[in-house]
């Protein structure tokens, strides 16, 4: 069973400061990951994609991989109030014609 | 660009009835996806078609859902009868290409109500 794992949260976050989310996950062909962004009621929006060991930075975002330790990361910097949102991991598995496996979300809070 | 579009937005209905959501992709993306959403969880899918040709549909619940996309363009998903754990949000989405390499955008989704 292939899983992705995320701290449910809330994590919550100073306006300003650096917000950091995590995933990990178990398929370890894994070649594609993907951050989305879900505000309440609303569906899930692309933020970041990245397939590549390292750091990839957009903005005030940074996705992070390391495929060694089957973990990736995003890092909001100077998060504002409009950051609050729950925000889903998604693994592309090795094989193209298997499905992508979401996580379940982090719901993150910045606190004004 | 005009993103992925559904309808309806919001659906309620009776158990036991029947009720069909639609979606068109993002023009030029042959991939369409239909994920299933609860509360407090991922898009799980239910089906992904390359093209009008359903490639995964092995999370379908076949008895009671059906989906088709006769021209390779929008589609349609339908449930009959509906019962009360189908309640959730019912989200499409496309892609360029097939499988899970490709970064796929969803649409806004339809919320159901099974009551």
């Amino acid at each position: 069973q292939k899983e992705v794992e995320q701290n449910s949260g809330p994590l919550s976050v100073p306006e300003g400061a650096i917000a950091s989310l995590n995933c990990t996950y178990s398929d370890r062909g894994s070649q594609s990951f993907f951050w989305y962004r879900q505000y309440s009621g609303k569906s899930p929006e692309l933020i970041m994609s990245i397939y590549s060991n390292g750091d990839k930075e957009d903005g005030r975002f940074t996705a992070q991989l390391n495929k060694a330790s089957q973990y990736v990361s995003l890092l909001i910097r100077d998060s504002q109030p409009s950051d609050s949102a729950t925000y889903l991991c998604a693994v592309s598995p090795m094989n193209r014609d298997d499905k992508i496996i979401f996580g379940k979300g982090t719901r993150l809070h910045i606190l004004p | 660009e005009a993103g992925v579009v559904q309808s309806p937005r919001y659906k309620i209905i009776e158990k036991k009835q029947p009720v069909a959501f639609w979606c068109n992709p993002i023009s030029g993306h042959n991939t369409l996806y239909w994920y299933l959403q609860n509360l407090g969880q991922g898009p799980e899918l239910l089906i992904r078609y390359e093209n009008e040709e359903a490639v995964d549909d092995s999370q379908l619940p076949k008895d009671r859902f059906s989906a088709e996309r006769l021209k390779g363009v929008d589609s349609t998903l339908k449930i009959q009868p509906a019962e009360l754990g189908d309640s959730a949000v019912y989200l499409c989405a496309s892609s360029l290409g097939g499988g899970g390499w490709y970064e796929q955008f969803f649409g806004p989704g339809t919320r159901l109500t099974v009551l």
